[in-house]
């Protein structure tokens, strides 16, 4: 049973342009939703969360929405970037005895020069 | 800083060999977690510490054995591991609170010969 869905699987993207990657979940207990970025052989790294009691937090180039009632979120780079192809991933967390961290797939972002 | 230290970077081991994975983080978070990803898929959980003490474990096969010595380090005994626990092992840790950012190492790409 797969809560957190990420259903495009790569994305390529005309550099200058915004960047919109999408993730669906499942599970209302879900309170905290974040994004990361992975390189390969390499850590996720953090980008941006957002509470459940939100709709929309900003930092600098990175937007991330939330829609309680579709149980989707999205993230938003403008102006993507070179430097922003890698692979993303959404992620969730629940409390089950400690906080559990539910990713997606992943969708993989090409930005072309 | 939200650093996140994890060695050896890789490790190649034979089935019977004993060897261990180190992970440590100096930012004062509470829990600490072990994550495993194989290429393509996204990192899947495998024991989380909360306060020092095992709060879960995925049904993780005993010859995985983690270990927090205290509250800064998180060890990953291996011990007659099978090659298809080759893998990155990602070690990450969070304040330990409801919507907490988790905070990735850079893993240790392991092979199991």
């Amino acid at each position: 049973d797969q809560q957190v869905k990420q259903n495009s699987p790569s994305l390529s993207v005309q550099e200058g342009r915004i960047s919109i990657l999408n993730c669906d979940y499942t599970n209302s207990m879900f309170d905290y939703f974040l994004w990361y970025k992975k390189y390969p052989a390499e850590g996720p790294t953090f980008l941006i969360s957002i509470s459940s009691i939100k709709d929309k937090n900003e930092d600098g180039r990175f937007t991330v929405f939330l829609n309680k009632s579709a149980k989707h979120l999205s993230l938003h780079i403008v102006p993507s970037q070179p430097g922003d192809s890698a692979v993303y991933f959404c992620a969730a967390t629940v409390i089950q005895g400690a906080q559990k961290l539910v990713f997606g797939q992943g969708t993989r972002l090409t930005i072309n020069p | 800083d939200t650093e996140v230290t994890q060695t050896p970077k890789h490790l190649v081991m034979g089935m019977t060999n004993k060897k261990s994975l180190k992970c440590e983080q100096h930012m004062g978070h509470r829990a600490m977690y072990w994550y495993k990803q194989k290429a393509k898929k996204p990192p899947e959980l495998m024991f989380v510490y909360s306060y020092e003490k095992l709060s879960i474990n995925e049904s993780v096969p005993s010859r995985f054995s983690p270990e927090c010595p205290n509250s800064s380090l998180l060890n990953l005994h291996l011990h007659a591991l099978q090659p298809e626990d080759s893998a990155l092992y990602l070690c990450a840790s969070s304040q330990g609170d409801r919507r907490e950012t988790q905070y990735f190492g850079p893993g240790t790409r392991l092979l199991v010969l």
